[in-house]
């Protein structure tokens, strides 16, 4: 059974910074893309971004791009997420996601942890 | 990366069907067949119902089916359950990113 762990949210003030973690049980770390999503208080679902199984590329939402970094370290089964310059319209519940399929990083995200929420306020 | 355009709400009383739209504008939304279906319920992580415009994964009741045709996908629930009473997100792959649809709140009367 899979499962997403995520954890490292918290209040911070814009500019500032803050690292999210998210471990994984349950399946093949290596063998698949992982992804983060979040979702703004009382808002739908907005795709963050995706590493590839082997971590040779990362995609980002144009929100974010250039301010957040996502790695992995598969001998931990972990997926770290690193977020700067961070502005109140980034608060949400930050979700990681695996993907459904092995090895490729096209198509869908089929399993999810219960999230982490990050707020950005002064 | 445009988002994908669903109806705010939809309802039902148990036991009808339902449809829910997901227009996406793009040409990769009509060329990809990524498209997926997600159901939240409230202060829970979403549930992956379809996957690639129809597949279910294991577990997700048969009344739950999707398709697609050009620039516009459905999710159809058969026989709607007062369990369904949820929000529902369609979610699909385009060149190196995915878009969410706005969220379609169901209403079982």
């Amino acid at each position: 059974q899979v499962h997403l762990i995520e954890s490292g949210g918290g209040a911070v003030q814009p500019g500032g910074s803050l690292r999210l973690l998210c471990e994984a049980s349950g399946f093949n770390f290596n063998d698949h893309a992982m992804h983060w999503a979040r979702q703004a208080p009382g808002k739908g679902l907005e795709w963050v971004a995706v590493i590839t199984y082997d971590g040779s590329k990362t995609y980002y939402s144009d929100a974010v791009r250039g301010r957040f970094s996502l790695a992995r370290d598969d001998s931990k089964n972990s997926l770290s997420l690193e977020m700067n310059s961070l502005r109140p319209e980034d608060t949400a519940i930050y979700y990681c996601a695996k993907g459904r399929d092995v090895v490729v990083t096209v198509g869908t995200m089929d399993s999810w942890g219960q999230g982490t929420l990050v707020t950005v306020s002064s | 990366q445009s988002a994908l355009a669903q109806p705010r709400s939809v309802s039902g009383s148990p036991g009808q069907s339902i449809s829910i739209s997901c227009t996406g504008t793009s040409t990769d939304f009509a060329i990809y067949n990524y498209v997926s279906w997600y159901q939240q319920h409230p202060g829970k992580a979403p549930r992956l119902l379809i996957y690639d415009v129809f597949n279910r994964p294991s577990g997700v009741p048969d009344r739950f089916s999707g398709s697609k045709s050009g620039h516009t996908a459905a999710l159809t629930i058969s026989g709607l359950q007062p369990e369904d009473d949820a929000d529902y997100y369609c979610c699909s792959y385009a060149a190196n990113s995915w878009v969410f649809g706005g969220g379609t709140k169901v209403t079982v009367l």
